[in-house]
């Protein structure tokens, strides 16, 4: 079946712009994770959504971070006032409730 | 929180060779240790994980080993091939509720034809 899909694939932006990355999880998978690559760097969480639960925000590094859910579906990662700190890979991923994160192929940020 | 350490960041072998590659943990309520396979542009695979009612596991010719005790685990990849050359990562979480990674900061393997 289909993995989770991440869009765009790669974006460049200027410093100060703001910037929404999109995922869509496998279907039936209740988790959503955000997670942050910097290069040559371990993953960062940053985000967990489960089911209708509130979100686990503990891993955004700042108030320019932000991320929703729609229901079990959609989610968007928005950055605001990009900085070129913020130049990375965003990774999602989904599970079923009780189970191992899928990962989706990530978005990579370039903040000139 | 929990503290994953992971080494070496670099591994080189023959292929056919052996490769292992360590992670060591700080939070000994961690239950649940995964293990993923990055590949050039692409997402973290998970290739095998573990949990620590189980001291071992093998799939193939990859296995881990748990030690609670001493709060480290390994992979072990066994007559290596060019296509496991890729970014590995460990991780551990507390697993029950959510499987929020705590990941190490990664291990290159290069296998040389």
């Amino acid at each position: 079946g289909a993995g989770v899909s991440q869009s765009p694939s790669n974006k460049v932006t200027e410093k100060g712009k703001d910037v929404e990355l999109r995922c869509d999880p496998i279907s039936g998978h209740t988790a959503l994770y955000w997670y942050r690559q910097r290069l040559g760097q371990g993953l960062e969480f940053l985000i967990y959504f489960q089911g209708n639960s509130a979100p686990d925000k503990s891993g955004l590094p700042s108030d320019r971070f932000s991320a929703e859910r729609t229901g079990e579906s959609v989610s968007t990662l928005t950055i605001q006032r990009t900085q070129q700190e913020d130049s990375a890979v965003y990774l999602c991923a989904s599970s079923l409730a009780r189970g191992p994160p899928a990962f989706g192929a990530g978005s990579r940020l370039t903040v000139l | 929180g929990e503290n994953v350490e992971q080494h070496p960041s670099t591994l080189s072998v023959q292929e056919g060779d052996s490769a292992v590659i360590k992670c060591t943990y700080s939070d000994s309520a961690s239950n649940y240790f995964p293990w993923y396979k990055q590949e050039l542009g692409k997402g973290p695979q998970l290739i095998i994980d573990i949990r620590s009612n189980v001291g071992e596991k093998k799939d193939q010719r990859i296995a881990v080993t748990l030690n609670k005790t001493a709060k480290h685990f390994s992979l072990h990849i066994t007559e290596t091939q060019p296509e496991d050359s890729a970014v590995y990562f460990c991780a551990a979480s507390k697993g029950a509720g959510s499987y929020q990674l705590t990941f190490g900061k990664g291990t290159k393997l290069s296998v040389i034809p």
